[in-house]
């Protein structure tokens, strides 16, 4: 199975953009790349997905690399409520044709006033 | 419309009594996960089900089971309560199955004296 490979912890300044990233180098071609994130151990929120193209939506953009070894959720303006785990999950299939998600340990993002 | 609701939401059980947890998908999903989440595990998929049949299972024992009715609720069941089933029990439902953007529920905490 894919693993992903995230950092710990993250600081980032309210309204500066959040950039983090996620290594995933084990991936398959037609494996998607997930971003959750989860506050205070309540379930965990989708946020964006993708699979070789960068994508954005009202939440985040995702930048993921030409060899889609890794990639990268960016939050533009960070505010006080994006502080959270940010799980970057690679969802992987198998030969039944069903999917399981794999999650990784998250990065704790805190985003400071 | 309403989101994915988990039943009870706390919850303390003594060792080796058993324990049913209630999943309810958004209405229109048809498949519901179910994940363990610890400390020191993290994030783990315990299995799926989509049209009332168990389709994928993760590396958990026995003693862990579910059943999917045909509204598409799920209920989980653990057997024999060990210290180490204390975890937040979280189900995410999707439209077709987990190949598509899973949404999860609040999660039951479950303690384990």
């Amino acid at each position: 199975d894919a693993k992903t490979t995230q950092p710990t912890s993250m600081d980032c300044a309210e309204g500066r953009a959040a950039n983090l990233p996620c290594n995933h180098s084990t991936i398959s071609g037609n494996e998607y790349v997930y971003w959750y994130r989860q506050i205070h151990s309540q379930g965990p929120q989708y946020i964006i997905h993708g699979l070789k193209n960068n994508e954005t939506n009202e939440m985040a953009s995702l930048i993921i690399t030409e060899d889609r070894k890794s990639s990268t959720l960016i939050l533009p303006h960070a505010t006080l409520r994006d502080t959270a785990v940010y799980y970057c999950i690679v969802r992987v299939g198998s030969v039944s044709g069903t999917y399981k998600y794999i999650f990784g340990t998250g990065t704790r993002l805190k985003v400071l006033a | 419309k309403a989101g994915v609701t988990q039943t009870p939401r706390y919850l303390i059980k003594t060792r080796g009594q058993q324990v049913t947890l209630s999943c309810s998908p958004i209405s229109g999903h048809r498949s519901v996960s179910w994940y363990q989440q610890t400390p020191g595990q993290g994030l783990q998929f315990l299995f799926e089900y989509f049209s009332e049949t168990q389709r994928n299972k993760g590396n958990f024992p026995g003693r862990f089971s579910g059943r999917q009715f045909s509204n598409s609720r799920s209920e989980m069941n653990v057997s024999t309560l060990e210290l180490g089933d204390s975890a937040l029990y979280l189900c995410a439902s999707s439209f077709a199955g987990t190949g598509e953007t899973q949404y999860f529920g609040p999660g039951t905490r479950l303690l384990v004296l």
